[in-house]
This record gives structure tokens, C-alpha cells and sequence, in this order.
């Protein structure tokens, strides 16, 4: 089974719905995050989160917020879905060892807003 | 603040040549840099990482990089393509401050018949 796996896979959605993305790990790692990538724009960080009690935005937090529900789940949600939330997101987790530590990323949601 | 910079936003090789793709970081600290690949439909992969303890780097799947600090570069070579090798590289620099990752924007890799 997957390390950190990521629900849905592909979302099609339209202007305005609340959507939420969730990821799990079993890693056992503290810290998480959500990026979303753009053709030609590589990772963008949207939200971090180093362990239950601490969640802190990235660069580009307008639109998102997220919710650590447990040490192994931290969700992303857009609360009024526009088009140029179109990308595809990532979760990723990483052991609290310092910041040489390797990040772990999960397979990815392509997400469409009509 | 640190940054990396990919040079090149697409690449393409032959089948059996050397592969060369370029980072160049930005960094007012010895930086922690990574190299990660990710092939089509699939999340990222780490390929290899410095981490300050040698310049020459060797990863998965015969890649390897060379932390220059005169040069501020971290470029990712590989001696021979692989048609397995397509796929997108993202080089990183890792902020020690607050351990977030700064991505580059990506090169994405064609190997030719």
C-alpha cells in the first residue's frame, strides 16, 4: 500500500461548490503540506502543517484553508471553487529532523472547476 | 530568501547520450538541495538530495549531481538516456529557517529513438 495517498484522485467540479481534497499518510511523519503545480510553475506551497496543533500558510493560501484532523490526515478544502483553481495538487509529508529532510509526496488530484 | 532557478523548460536528448539538466540555487546559507523526477501521472520521486556531507551526489536509476558552490549549481547528469527517463525534474532548495521547500519550475525530459 501506498505511504501517503490522496483522495479523490480526479475531481471535476463547478464555479462556487466546496471542495475537499484529503490526504493520508502511514508514515508516521509530523509534518505535512499542500502544493499545487501549474504548467510552468513548478510547486507552489499552499498550507503546512508541522504537527496536529500547527498549520500555517504557504505562498498562495487565498481561496484555501485545510484541516489536521489527526496526525496522518490533513485536508484541503476551497470553500468557493473559481476556474483558476484548476491544477493539480499534492500532499507531501516529511519526518520532523530537520530541513534536509526528504519529502514524500502522494500520487497527486487533478482538479477541474467549470 | 532562497530560490532555485531550472534552466531550461524542456530537453530533449537521444537515446544513449548524456543528460544534463541545470539548477542554479540561491542561498545566503550552505543550502540543502534535492532532486526529485516525476513521470507521468505519478507524484514526485526523490532522486537524490546534498546534504553537505560530499559534492558528488549519486541517486536512484544512475543519476548523480555536483554541488558547485563557485558556481552556485547543482546540476543533474545522467551518462546515458534512457527511454525510461522521460519525464519531468524538479531541482529544490530547502529553507532552513522554516524547512519549507522552494521548487523550480521544472524540465521536462524527452529522450528520442
Amino acid at each position: 500500500d501506498a505511504d501517503v495517498t490522496q483522495t479523490p484522485r480526479n475531481r471535476i467540479t463547478k464555479t462556487g461548490k466546496r471542495i475537499m481534497l484529503e490526504c493520508s499518510q502511514t508514515k508516521g511523519h509530523d509534518r505535512m503540506y499542500w502544493y499545487r503545480q501549474d504548467p510552468g510553475l513548478g510547486l507552489r506551497l499552499i498550507y503546512y502543517s508541522f504537527d496536529v496543533k500547527d498549520i500555517n500558510k504557504g505562498e498562495i493560501s487565498d481561496g484555501y484553508s485545510v484541516s489536521r484532523q489527526a496526525q496522518a490526515k490533513f485536508s484541503l478544502s476551497l470553500e468557493s471553487a473559481i476556474p483558476n483553481q484548476t491544477a493539480l495538487y499534492f500532499c507531501a509529508t516529511s519526518s520532523a529532523q530537520g530541513s534536509q529532510e526528504t519529502q514524500y509526496f502522494g500520487p497527486g488530484t487533478r482538479l477541474l472547476v467549470l | 530568501a532562497q530560490s532555485v532557478t531550472q534552466l531550461g523548460s524542456h530537453v530533449s536528448v537521444s537515446e544513449g547520450a548524456l543528460v544534463l539538466l541545470r539548477c542554479n540555487y540561491s542561498s545566503s546559507v550552505p543550502p540543502y538541495l534535492f532532486w526529485y523526477v516525476q513521470y507521468p501521472n505519478q507524484g514526485l520521486q526523490l532522486l537524490l538530495k546534498y546534504t553537505s556531507a560530499a559534492t558528488l551526489v549519486k541517486g536512484i536509476n544512475g543519476f548523480e549531481a555536483e554541488f558547485k558552490k563557485s558556481e552556485t549549481s547543482f546540476h543533474l547528469t545522467k551518462p546515458s538516456a534512457h527511454m525510461s527517463d522521460a519525464a519531468e525534474y524538479f531541482c529544490a532548495v530547502s529553507d532552513h529557517r522554516t524547512y519549507k521547500y522552494i521548487f523550480g519550475t521544472g524540465t521536462r525530459l524527452k529522450v528520442l529513438a
